[in-house]
This record gives C-alpha cells, sequence and structure tokens, in this order.
C-alpha cells in the first residue's frame, strides 16, 4: 500500500540549531516528493519537491531535502532554525500522473527563544 | 485570483443539514483537487477534477459527498446530511505545471 510515514508527531529545538524532519515512504515506483510547511491559520505552502536527478534538492526559507531511494526517506534538513519556523511540516508524495498526493501525518516543529 | 479562494472560510452547521463548499481556482490551471484535513486522519485526498471531469473520486467517503466543476473553474463540494464527523478543514488545490497551490480551507463544524 501507499502511505507515507512522518515519525516525529513533535519536534522541539532551539532557535540556531540545526533541524532534520524524517519522512519515509512506500511507493509502487520513484514518486515525486513534496515537503509543505503550514503555520497556523494559513494554507499549505511547498517548501521543496523532488522529481529526478540529483538527489539533494534546495528550496525556499533556508531548507533542502535528500531523497535516498536505497531507504525510501525524503529528509528535510535547515541549518540553523529561526522562530519563524515554528510550524507543521507535511512529507507527501505525488503519483506522477495525476499529481494526487498521500500525505504524512505531519510533524509540529517548537523553537525555542 | 492570485491565489485560490475558498468560501467560506468557517461554517456552523446542524447535523443533517446539506452544506456546500466553494472552491476558485487560480485562473488557467486545468487540475483541481479536493483534500480533508481532520485530527483524527490527517490530511487525506477526495477528489481530483482535470477539467470538468473527476477521473479519480477514490477518496470520498461516502455517497453523501459530491463535488463537481463547472466552466473548467469553481468547483463546489457538496456534503449532505451532514454527521459530526464530517467536521474538518477543507482544502482545496489547483495546478499547472508550476505547481501546486493550496487554498486557506473552509473550516466546518456540525454540531
Amino acid at each position: 500500500a501507499q502511505s507515507v510515514t512522518q515519525p516525529d508527531i513533535h519536534i522541539t529545538v532551539s532557535e540556531g540549531a540545526s533541524l532534520e524532519l524524517r519522512c519515509n515512504y512506500s511507493y509502487g515506483a520513484t514518486p515525486y516528493l513534496f515537503w509543505y510547511v503550514q503555520s497556523p491559520g494559513q494554507g499549505l505552502q511547498l517548501l521543496l519537491k523532488y522529481f529526478s536527478g540529483d538527489t539533494l534538492v534546495q528550496g525556499i526559507k533556508g531548507f533542502e531535502a535528500e531523497f535516498k531511494r536505497s531507504q525510501s526517506s525524503f529528509n528535510l534538513r535547515k541549518p540553523s532554525v529561526h522562530w519563524s519556523d515554528a510550524a507543521e511540516y507535511f512529507c507527501a508524495v505525488g503519483d506522477p500522473g495525476t499529481y494526487k498526493y498521500i500525505f504524512g501525518t505531519g510533524t509540529r516543529l517548537k523553537v525555542l527563544a | 485570483g492570485a491565489g485560490v479562494s475558498q468560501s467560506p472560510s468557517n461554517k456552523v452547521t446542524e447535523k443533517g443539514k446539506d452544506v456546500e463548499l466553494r472552491c476558485d481556482p487560480i485562473s488557467g490551471h486545468t487540475a483541481l483537487y479536493w483534500y480533508r484535513q481532520s485530527l483524527g486522519q490527517g490530511l487525506e485526498f477526495l477528489i481530483y477534477f482535470q477539467g470538468n471531469s473527476a477521473p479519480d473520486k477514490s477518496g470520498l467517503p461516502s455517497d453523501r459527498f459530491s463535488a463537481e466543476r463547472t466552466g473548467g473553474s469553481v468547483s463546489t463540494l457538496t456534503i449532505q446530511r451532514t454527521q459530526q464527523e464530517d467536521s474538518a478543514v477543507y482544502l482545496c488545490a489547483s495546478r499547472l505545471e508550476s505547481g501546486t497551490f493550496f487554498g486557506q480551507g473552509t473550516r466546518l463544524t456540525v454540531v
């Protein structure tokens, strides 16, 4: 079955610390992979996406993610977290034909001043 | 408009009533999606439109849920005989080659 797993429901980091949010997927073929962020009361904003090619992708707001086929993972990283990064982060796989998404359950990030 | 617009932003309805949720996609976007975000279920796909047709309705949870799209633009999600478990945020998204963009959602509360 197709699924996306985000094993960490909540993560707390100090401002300026590095961040890694985990995402593992189960999909029949190589899917399209996405990370979205949702701030309180806001819609989903695309941080970055992976379709093919270079397995390290850069996104907005200083985020990057690395696709590892052997581990079926697409972890999100940021070298230095800012207080404004506090939000909920969703990993998703997209069907290459329809772009229909399967989302993970999300990771809520708290940033300590 | 500049983004995906959904209305109303909030809707409170009594159990058993019908509700209609509206989505105005970004102009020119041919693909349109509805998702539901609820505490217990996370973000779930409901239905996908390509133009006015819906080749994938697999996420609609019951026959109380239906959706249509007219003129390749506006879409309406209708929930008949609402139940308390329908309480959720309903998100609409539209897509063109540049990417998929989400609206702010309609928060539906069934009391």
